[in-house]
């Protein structure tokens, strides 16, 4: 199965600054099959990117994906107070889907 | 606007079968269109995926759980379910139901509550 790295695995930011977030998977993902979720606590995981780089309805624009192959990021541009939180990438390029472990963003 | 909802018992002992039901609304588990998916997420740890199914009854499961799971869709309750046999307390996590963005894009966009199953000895 395709192993998901993120890194860092903690993003001490402050509101306003910017954020890269970094997702490499142990084999080429293709088709650039890669989503992006956040995840807040108590809360289900909700969509941000899907196909590397194509945001999901109602995703504000400062969440950017980009990346191929076995690299990917997500850039949040400027980051807002409601942007805490935990970040996974899961590829669907090769089944079993499978998620990284996390990226948690917190207020510095 | 598609929902989904989980449903089960939040109590399951060791060895036995757990049973989860994803109900949806807002749309129908036999447009044809998607994959419903389940993907669960021990406490404090990742996510995983279980396996979806097809409105045309096809599956796929993840190996990990050692064919342990089965996943079966009734269109006449626009409803989907998990059943996971022998389990343990490996097992114990919140359970999701999820929908995908098309056929061809596995990514979830819908995603159900969670539904927190914890197996006892």
């Amino acid at each position: 199965e395709i192993v998901l790295t993120q890194s860092p695995g903690t993003l001490s930011l402050s509101p306003g600054e910017r954020g890269t977030l970094s997702c490499r998977a142990s084999q080429s993902v293709s088709s650039s099959s890669l989503a992006w979720y956040q995840q807040k606590p108590g809360q289900s995981p909700r969509l941000l990117i899907y196909g590397a780089s194509s945001r999901a309805t109602g995703v504000p624009d400062r969440f950017t994906g980009s990346g191929s192959g076995t690299d990917f990021t997500l850039t949040i541009s400027r980051l807002e107070p409601e942007d805490f939180a935990v970040y996974y990438c899961q590829q669907y390029s090769s089944s079993p889907w499978t998620f990284g472990q996390g990226t948690k963003v917190e207020i510095k | 606007q598609v929902q989904m909802q989980e449903s089960g018992p939040g109590l399951v002992k060791s060895s036995e079968t757990l049973s989860l039901t994803c109900t949806v609304s807002g749309g129908s588990v036999s447009s044809g269109s998607y994959y419903w998916s389940w993907i669960r997420q021990p406490p404090g740890k990742g996510l995983e995926w279980i396996g979806d199914v097809h409105d045309s009854g096809s599956t796929n499961h993840n190996p990990s759980l050692n064919g342990r799971g089965t996943i079966t869709v009734d269109t006449s309750k626009n409803q989907f379910s998990l059943n996971l046999s022998s389990v343990t307390a490996a097992d114990t996590a919140v359970y999701y139901c999820a929908k995908t963005v098309t056929l061809s894009e596995d990514a979830f966009d819908i995603w159900g509550q969670g539904t927190m199953v914890s197996v006892s000895s």
